[in-house]
């Protein structure tokens, strides 16, 4: 089993909607939690960072963080076509310096 | 400030080839680290830096070394060349400090394909 478990998706909205994203972990020692933006044949671009438990938001962003149910999410509000990317979530234990883990993305597609 | 730079963009091999993936990066970062991304495995690590003259392994390291030798630069060698090497291949850099300020960048990727 992975330590980082996301839905690969495709997950396809209309523009407009809300679009809701999470990942669920094994390793109780993940203290950071991070999620990336990945679009296509590009390297991923940090989104959101959070530390420990409780919500997080940047303009139409959202992260969550659920350190008791070892799950965290991300919303999106307003979805625009340009929202179109792969999202991955990432996450690193204190101890683990800057070493990540990472979840095997979800592929998001808005349609206008 | 060109951030992380990678080359070459593509690459094809034949099965036992060498070759040296580069990476630099221009932000005076002490951390680099090298991900492979296979479809639905996400990214995962290969080898890592902390700074120049020191390296480690990560999750995935067999077939491929590394070495640092300044803090711009950071080669991944492949060895010899198995068609389970193809892949996307991401460098990393990192800034040190208060948490919540490490950002990792990534560079553009470099496209593998072992024949």
């Amino acid at each position: 089993q992975k330590e980082v478990e996301q839905d690969p998706g495709p997950l396809s909205v209309p523009e407009g909607a809300i679009v809701s994203l999470n990942c669920t972990y094994s390793n109780s020692a993940f203290q950071y939690f991070m999620w990336y933006r990945q679009y296509s044949r590009k390297g991923p671009e940090l989104l959101m960072y959070t530390y420990s438990s409780g919500n997080k938001e940047d303009g139409r962003f959202t992260a969550q963080v659920d350190k008791s149910s070892k799950y965290i999410s991300l919303f999106i509000r307003d979805s625009q076509p340009s929202d179109s990317a792969t999202y991955l979530c990432a996450m690193r234990a204190k101890a683990a310096g800057n070493k990540l883990t990472f979840g095997g993305g979800t592929r998001v597609l808005v349609k206008p | 400030n060109a951030g992380v730079t990678q080359t070459p963009k593509f690459q094809v091999l034949k099965t036992g080839q060498s070759m040296t993936l580069q990476c630099a990066q221009d932000m005076n970062h002490e951390y680099m680290s090298w991900y492979r991304q296979d479809p639905g495995m996400g990214l995962r690590l290969i080898h890592y830096s902390v700074g120049a003259g020191i390296t480690d392994q990560g999750e995935v390291p067999n077939g491929y070394n590394v070495s640092r030798s300044t803090t711009e630069d950071f080669p991944l060698r492949l060895l010899s060349a198995a068609p389970s090497q193809t892949s996307v291949y991401f460098c990393a850099s990192t800034g040190t400090g208060i948490p919540g300020t490490d950002t990792q960048y990534f560079g553009p990727g470099t496209r593998l394909t072992v024949l």
